[in-house]
């Protein structure tokens, strides 16, 4: 699987738009863009995932640049509760055979 | 719906002791697997199973041992606890093969301290 590049940590003011930013240079054709959550003392969380396309859902949207080398997901609506580490992960799989390899993250702070 | 359920929630063992990490899932997942994250890193893959009868080693297999019996358990066995087992102790299961589209679903841990 390739490797991911986040940012440590980002802020946000609740009720703002929240952008995580990913890069992920080596991308190969066939590897998918995961992003998960993990809530402080829970299990890590699935949000979205896209291969080429723009995705979003009831949690969040992923848009995927046209070289795929990088992505960004995007929490239109952030609340307290949204306040975890963030994920990005690159797999063929989904998380078979090979695991899926989480990062560090980015821990993202959603302030009052 | 339940998911993917773990039990204990806690558990303190002592050095050289055995005990084994439950973990069941009600979504007729074929894949589980479970993973250690440690303080400070990653979640890291210790073994995982594609269905019933079939076990295979993650990353991290030492010092413990699985089986599947069933579609729906995935029990972790520590074989002789060490205190470089503590840990926060994550199952998680998904359809086989994913093809990129089946993400996991994971319990929320056990945390585990060997002393």
């Amino acid at each position: 699987d390739a490797k991911t590049t986040q940012p440590p940590s980002m802020d946000c003011a609740e009720g703002r738009a929240a952008n995580l930013p990913c890069n992920h240079s080596t991308i190969s054709g066939n590897e998918y863009v995961y992003w998960y959550r993990q809530i402080h003392s829970q299990g890590p969380q699935y949000i979205i995932h896209g291969l080429k396309n723009n995705e979003t859902n009831e949690m969040a949207s992923l848009i995927i640049t046209e070289d795929r080398k990088s992505s960004t997901l995007i929490l239109p609506h952030a609340t307290l509760r949204d306040t975890a580490v963030y994920y990005c992960i690159v797999s063929t799989s989904g998380g078979g055979a090979d695991g899926l390899t989480f990062g560090k993250g980015t821990h993202l702070i959603i302030q009052p | 719906n339940a998911g993917v359920t773990q039990t204990p929630k806690f558990q303190v063992l002592k050095t050289g002791q055995s005990m084994t990490l439950q973990c069941a899932q009600d979504m007729n997942h074929e894949y589980m697997s479970w993973y250690r994250q440690d303080p400070g890193m990653g979640l890291r893959l210790i073994h995982y199973s594609v269905g019933a009868g079939i076990t295979d080693q993650g990353e991290v297999p030492n010092g413990y041992n699985v089986s599947r019996s069933t579609t729906e358990d995935f029990p972790l066995r520590l074989l002789s606890a060490a205190p470089s087992q503590t840990s926060v102790y994550f199952c998680a299961s998904s359809y086989f093969p994913g093809a990129g589209i089946s993400p996991l679903h994971f319990g929320n841990g056990t945390r585990l301290t060997v002393t």
